[in-house]
């Protein structure tokens, strides 16, 4: 079963604008972490977020979790072609690394 | 690293026939997961391992799917016998359980169609 979902399933955007993706869960968790896939290619970590933590920035990505609602958010900022992708969530509940995935945002970067 | 790798990375097959799928996960790694990608189902934890023992079996989908890891560095993913339902991209993963959480790498898959 998915234990994320993600909104928006698509995302069409500019180039040089920025990208937000949401991820919702069901169960209390031990730490978020969001991946990227390229079209036929696996599954590449972006970041992780513990759930003692609120926000966390890597380069052009900034990731927020907020536990009372359950949600993480995912913003990228200036996008780029290159960019364009799938976005996964995924929650780690126990801290036993069994990750489930969520249903994944398709993006995509307009030139 | 050469990162996880998988083989074979296409395959077509018959309806019926056994489907072995390959992975070498990350060397000092000591999970290794199996997962199943299909559009109307998503990603799917099939199975994981950890120290190349079976920790978690219960998305395995039926007993046609079997799993083994017999060393740190190799498993086998066996469908027999395989069914067009199967067609799926099917993705080995690897992770090292530390103090830093469990960022888990992927390998590129293998994309399997039952005909």
């Amino acid at each position: 079963s998915q234990q994320g979902e993600e909104d928006p399933q698509a995302l069409s955007i500019q180039e040089g604008e920025n990208a937000t993706m949401n991820c919702s869960y069901k169960t209390s968790i031990n730490n978020l972490q969001w991946y990227r896939q390229n079209s036929g290619r696996g599954l590449v970590h972006l970041i992780l977020i513990r759930s003692n933590e609120r926000e966390k920035h890597s380069g052009r990505l900034r990731v927020t979790l907020d536990t009372s609602k359950k949600s993480s958010s995912l913003l990228i900022t200036a996008s780029r072609a290159a960019d364009t992708a799938s976005y996964f969530c995924a929650t780690d509940p126990s801290g036993n690394e069994k990750l489930t995935f969520g249903t994944g945002t398709r993006l995509t970067i307009i030139p | 690293d050469a990162g996880v790798i998988q083989s074979p990375r296409h395959e077509v097959t018959e309806m019926g026939q056994e489907v072995t799928l390959r992975c070498k996960p990350i060397s000092g790694h000591n999970s290794l997961f199996w997962y199943r990608q299909t559009m109307m189902r998503g990603l799917e934890l099939l199975i994981y391992f950890n120290n190349n023992v079976p920790i978690d079996d219960s998305g395995m989908p039926e007993d046609r799917f079997s799993a083994k890891m017999p060393n740190a560095s190799f498993s086998t993913l066996k469908i027999q016998p395989s069914e067009p339902r199967d067609s799926a991209v099917y993705f080995c993963a690897s992770s090292l359980l530390d103090v830093s959480g469990n960022t888990i790498y992927f390998g590129e898959g293998s994309w399997l169609t039952v005909v």
